[in-house]
């Protein structure tokens, strides 16, 4: 069935890097515009960053942009999200998803969704 | 501080019907933008139930349905059940911040 696991979270100091995975199964998955969204603590959901099908165009929100890069290998079926330069701000659960409709004019839904990676930024 | 305004929660008995709604502004729902949303049980994938405002996904039972108007939409539950208890969450696209945003997400308590 489809399906995405992200991974790779974890305890990182402020000031300290981490790689999120993100395994994708049971679709095309070279067919899909990419997502990173999150949810901090008592918060609610945030976009962070997109990547085209082919891998050749990427946008961030923000909060993030200089600081968190979006890549994927379509040959091994993964996204992944490394993050630079953590501040406490960043701690959340970080979602992987794909996205549907028209990226370049925002008319856009994201499916499916994975159950997300826990990152804590703390001293 | 959510960009699209959703109700924190919302209750309503088995079999009865209830309407969350969300509200945002010209530089998002609206003539331009539509409104999606999600239904996302904490410690689950967040799953998509509506699309451009007013379309279900396949496998989604037709007792979900939504509606934009102007500036705003609404996501309507009929014949509610206990398993529909989740948080609900609205999306769309701000082309002020360009960006894809959310509403603070409104509990559904079924009583």
């Amino acid at each position: 069935q489809v399906q995405l696991v992200e991974s790779g979270g974890g305890l990182v100091e402020p000031g300290g890097s981490l790689r999120l995975s993100c395994a994708a199964s049971g679709f095309t998955f070279n067919d899909y515009y990419m997502t990173w969204l999150r949810q901090a603590p008592g918060e609610g959901l945030e976009w962070l960053s997109y990547i085209t099908p082919e891998g050749s165009a990427t946008d961030y929100a923000d909060s993030v942009k200089g600081r968190f890069t979006i890549s994927r290998d379509n040959d091994k079926n993964f996204l992944y999200l490394e993050m630079n330069n953590l501040r406490v701000e960043d701690t959340a659960l970080y979602y992987c998803a794909g996205g549907s409709g028209d990226f370049w004019s925002g008319m856009t839904w994201f499916d499916p969704w994975g159950q997300g990676t826990l990152v804590t930024v703390s001293s | 501080q959510s960009v699209l305004t959703q109700p924190p929660s919302v209750s309503g008995a088995p079999g009865q019907r209830v309407t969350i709604s969300c509200t945002g502004s010209n530089s998002n729902i609206g003539p331009r933008y539509d409104a999606h949303w999600y239904r996302h049980v904490p410690g689950t994938a967040p799953k998509l139930l509506i699309f451009a405002s007013t379309n279900r996904p396949s496998g989604v039972p037709d007792r979900f349905s939504g509606s934009k108007s102007g500036t705003s939409a609404s996501l309507t539950i009929t014949g509610l059940q206990a398993g529909d208890e989740a948080v609900y969450y609205c999306q769309s696209y701000d082309s002020s911040l360009r960006a894809w945003v959310f509403g603070g997400g409104t509990k559904l308590t079924v009583l």
